[in-house]
């Protein structure tokens, strides 16, 4: 069993949807958590990060981590064409541990 | 502010062939990292560097090789190619210290196939 799992997609929304990508995990010692953002062709760009659990919000976006489920989400109001790329979850222990990665899901936002 | 360049952006190799694939960042960043994505499995990280002339294995090191001879460079070596090794591969830098370490700033990859 993989230590972050992701569903891969891919998703497709309209244009103005909410959309919500989740990632699960197992490793209870996780504490950073960070949503990147990977456009075609592309490398991924920090969009998102939190520490330990609770929302937060930038914009449009908001990430949310539920450790005691193991539980994290990214969710995307107003959705737009430019949101279209792949998500992926990422998240470490600690600021000295490896970053694990998921391995991304595929969001297509529809005009 | 070009953060983090790769080259070449594509290579096409033959079996047995070798190769280096280079990483300059112009952040001053002291950490850097190769990773390799592949469908269905994310970011795997190849090798690592915590600083100039310090190197470190990560979670899938076999075939590669890695050099850190200036703080802005980091090199990524293949010196038998294999159709394994046919990937995307990403560069990443990071500051040193704290919570920053967390936040990787990638370059736009190198597209690889060994034939």
């Amino acid at each position: 069993q993989k230590e972050v799992e992701q569903d891969p997609g891919p998703l497709s929304v309209p244009e103005g949807a909410i959309v919500s990508l989740n990632c699960t995990y197992s490793n209870s010692a996780f504490q950073y958590f960070m949503w990147y953002r990977q456009y075609s062709r592309k490398g991924p760009e920090l969009l998102m990060y939190t520490y330990s659990s609770g929302n937060k919000e930038d914009g449009r976006f908001t990430a949310q981590v539920d450790k005691s489920s193991k539980y994290i989400s990214l969710f995307i109001r107003d959705s737009q064409p430019s949101d279209s790329a792949t998500y992926l979850c990422a998240m470490s222990e600690s600021s000295a541990s490896k970053i694990i990665f998921g391995s991304g899901t595929r969001l297509s936002i529809r005009p | 502010n070009a953060g983090v360049t790769q080259t070449p952006k594509f290579r096409v190799l033959k079996t047995g062939q070798s190769m280096t694939l280079l990483c300059a960042q112009d952040m001053n960043h002291e950490y850097m990292y190769w990773y390799r994505q592949d469908p269905g499995m994310g970011l795997r990280l190849i090798h690592y560097s915590v600083g100039e002339g310090t190197t470190a294995k990560g979670e899938v090191p076999d075939g590669y090789n890695v050099s850190r001879l200036k703080k802005q460079n980091f090199l990524l070596g293949l010196e038998s190619a294999a159709p394994s090794q046919t990937s995307v591969y990403f560069c990443a830098s990071t500051e040193a210290g704290g919570w920053a370490k967390n936040i990787q700033y990638f370059g736009a990859g190198t597209r690889l196939s060994v034939l």
